[in-house]
């Protein structure tokens, strides 16, 4: 099975609109980390915001949220008001295990064009 | 802002030559990463470094791939000899101690001819 999976292979939206890319993970370890990455077409990865398993809270850094929902396995990026340069590709990762340092597994990805 | 810094930024080699590539970690890192994406794929991990040894590798990191921290600041990926599948994106990344954070370099492209 996917240890990440990212269904929306592509998505259009309108600019100034809300935007939620949706990312699921398996796993039976108990502590994990989950990853949001963007991706422009210039190539670099830009690291957006990160979940712990034991967050009590849903991630937020600026108008990027994570929604996560932990019984569903589920870790969705939201975009608040969104603008031209969003688009991107926008990867999901997750690391599991206890140090934080473990490898991280990726997504295959979903490419965002914001339309003006 | 620091920033993990890789060269070359675009490196074409013959199949069969060596080639290595350079990435110099943001200086309070400890942790060190490669992985690599082959185009229109998933990024996909390769080996992981710390206190001088390698943590992790994958599959795909076999005797023709070996990494280095020569000198307390740089930190290399060795392919001895280069297959036309080695032909991808490659990253470094990195992460400080107690913090789950990893930031990715602007990465090398390689192509194999």
């Amino acid at each position: 099975a996917q240890k990440i999976t990212q269904t929306q292979p592509g998505m259009f939206v309108q600019e100034k609109e809300a935007v939620t890319l949706d990312c699921t993970y398996d796993t039976s370890d108990p502590s994990y980390g989950l990853f949001w990455y963007k991706q422009p077409s210039s190539g670099e990865m830009i690291f957006l915001i990160y979940q712990g398993s034991y967050d009590q809270q849903n991630a937020t850094e600026g108008r990027y949220s994570l929604n996560f929902q932990k019984a569903r396995k589920s870790a969705n990026l939201v975009i608040s008001a969104s603008q031209l340069g969003d688009s991107a590709m926008y990867f999901c990762a997750m690391r599991e295990g206890w140090f934080g340092n473990e490898k991280l597994t990726f997504g295959t990805g979903t490419r965002l064009t914001i339309i003006p | 802002e620091p920033e993990v810094t890789q060269t070359p930024s675009h490196q074409v080699t013959q199949m069969g030559q060596e080639v290595i590539l350079r990435c110099v970690p943001i200086s309070n890192h400890l942790y060190f990463y490669w992985y690599r994406q082959i185009l229109g794929q998933k990024v996909e991990f390769l080996v992981s470094f710390y206190n001088n040894e390698i943590s992790e590798k994958s599959e795909i990191f076999d005797d023709q791939f070996s990494v280095e921290r020569p000198d307390g600041s740089n930190f290399t990926l060795k392919i001895r000899s280069t297959k036309l599948e080695d032909s991808a994106m490659y990253f470094c990344a990195g992460g400080p101690a107690g913090k789950d954070e990893q930031y990715f370099g602007p990465g090398t492209r390689l192509t194999v001819t």
